[in-house]
């Protein structure tokens, strides 16, 4: 079993909808909870990171932790086009970062 | 303030032969780590290095070893290369007061 499990996609939603993304975990070490977005043939770039159970909101984004159920999600209200790309998930230990293998998102204008 | 650069961007190997793939880390970030991206699939960790000392490893052979230099740059470096070893290599600084990644673009490198 993987540290790491990711809801697989692809996911398509027109412009405007709700993206939900989520992601559950077996290692209770994980500390800091992360979402990622990568582009294509780009570098994964941090959109948001958490330590503690509960939401965290950063303007259209919200992050949800619930570490008794080992459960984490990101919803994007008022999805646009630019938010196609794939999402990733990731949770640090001490030393690393454990990602999921990826959601890859399109927003149809 | 400059991001994580990496170089080269693109790389072709033939199986059997040896690879650096370089590092520059965030200014401020002294903890730079490796990850290996397979097509696919999320990032996975290949090593750590804090003040030039490899300080956490993941499941990779040793013939995958690395360098940090004082002034926190790195190198990775692959001996006797295998087609698996195909992939995008990224490098991500941190300091680790921060607890969030800062990734390069990455070295895209086929193996052939």
């Amino acid at each position: 079993q993987k540290e790491v499990e990711q809801d697989p996609g692809p996911l398509s939603v027109p412009e405007g909808a709700i993206v939900s993304l989520n992601c559950t975990y077996s290692n209770s070490a994980f500390q800091y909870f992360m979402w990622y977005r990568q582009y294509s043939r780009k570098g994964p770039e941090l959109l948001m990171y958490t330590y503690s159970s509960g939401n965290k909101e950063d303007g259209r984004f919200t992050a949800q932790v619930d570490k008794s159920s080992k459960y984490i999600s990101l919803f994007i209200r008022d999805s646009q086009p630019s938010d196609s790309a794939t999402y990733l998930c990731a949770m640090r230990d001490d030393y690393k970062l454990s990602f999921g293998a990826g959601t890859t998102v399109t927003v149809r204008a | 303030e400059t991001g994580v650069t990496q170089s080269p961007t693109h790389l072709i190997k033939t199986r059997g032969q040896q690879v650096t793939l370089r590092c520059s880390s965030q200014s401020g970030h002294n903890t730079v780590s490796w990850y290996q991206q397979a097509l696919g699939q999320g990032p996975q960790f290949i090593f750590q290095y804090y003040r030039e000392e490899e300080n956490g490893r993941g499941n990779f052979p040793p013939r995958f070893s690395g360098l940090q230099f004082p002034n926190y740059s790195s190198e990775l470096n692959v001996n006797a290369l295998e087609l698996d070893d195909s992939a995008l290599y990224l490098c991500a600084s941190t300091n680790l007061a921060d607890h969030g990644y800062t990734f390069g673009s990455g070295t895209r490198l086929t193996v052939v």
